[in-house]
């Protein structure tokens, strides 16, 4: 079974507004990924949260990691229209395993 | 530097056929996975190469799968006897040296199985 689980599994927003995914994982964690996927082809890293950070940013990317609640989220302000992707969760553990949620689609309307 | 390159990027074959798939990592990457994503779906893990290590292929899905790494670098994912349900984008990742670190992907191929 998938580690990590987007919600929502679908998202629509106006562009400029802001847009907030999220992610749960059920195991403990070595650290926590987020990337995104145009047009069902390959991925690219977005930003990388350590298992004993709370929150992270990256130019308009802002990271939450709540190891308490097993979740995280990513927030995207200001959204443009070029941000309508796929954007997936990843939990890395000890191993060098990564597992992929199911990922969030998100649309952002022009 | 150049990234993750895959080869095809799309190959259509007929059910029964063999197709090889291939990747050229990001030079200097020890680690170099195999992923599989389903349409609208998620990615799932297929094989991992580190080094001079064993592969884990403990996510290949039959015995119809297998994949090699030559030289450390370049590697090719070969299906056997294809059934429809392989069709999927197969996707290559790389990175520095393993861990749960971060991964670099290649474009994927895109295979379709009439």
């Amino acid at each position: 079974s998938q580690q990590g689980e987007e919600d929502p599994q679908a998202l629509s927003i106006q562009e400029g507004e802001n847009a907030t995914m999220n992610c749960s994982y059920k195991t403990s964690i070595n650290n926590l990924q987020w990337y995104r996927q145009n047009s069902g082809r390959g991925l690219v890293h977005l930003i990388l949260i350590r298992s004993n950070e709370r929150e992270k940013h990256s130019g308009r990317l802002r990271v939450t990691l709540d190891t308490s609640k097993k979740s995280s989220s990513l927030l995207i302000t200001a959204s443009r229209a070029a941000d309508t992707a796929s954007y997936f969760c990843a939990t890395g553990d000890s191993s060098y395993k990564l597992i992929f949620g199911s990922g969030t689609r998100l649309l952002v309307r022009p | 530097g150049a990234g993750v390159s895959q080869s095809p990027s799309n190959k259509v074959t007929e059910k029964g056929k063999d197709v090889e798939l291939r990747c050229d990592p990001i030079s200097g990457h020890t680690a170099l996975y195999w992923y599989r994503q389903s349409l609208g779906q998620g990615l799932e893990f297929l094989i991992y190469f580190q080094g001079n290590s064993a592969p884990d292929k403990s996510g290949l899905p039959s015995d119809r799968f297998s994949a090699e790494r030559t030289g450390g670098s370049v590697s090719t994912l070969t299906i056997q006897r294809t059934q429809q349900e392989d069709s999927a984008v197969y996707l290559c990742a790389s990175s520095l040296d393993g861990g749960s670190d971060t991964q670099y992907f290649g474009p994927g191929t895109r295979l379709t199985v009439l």
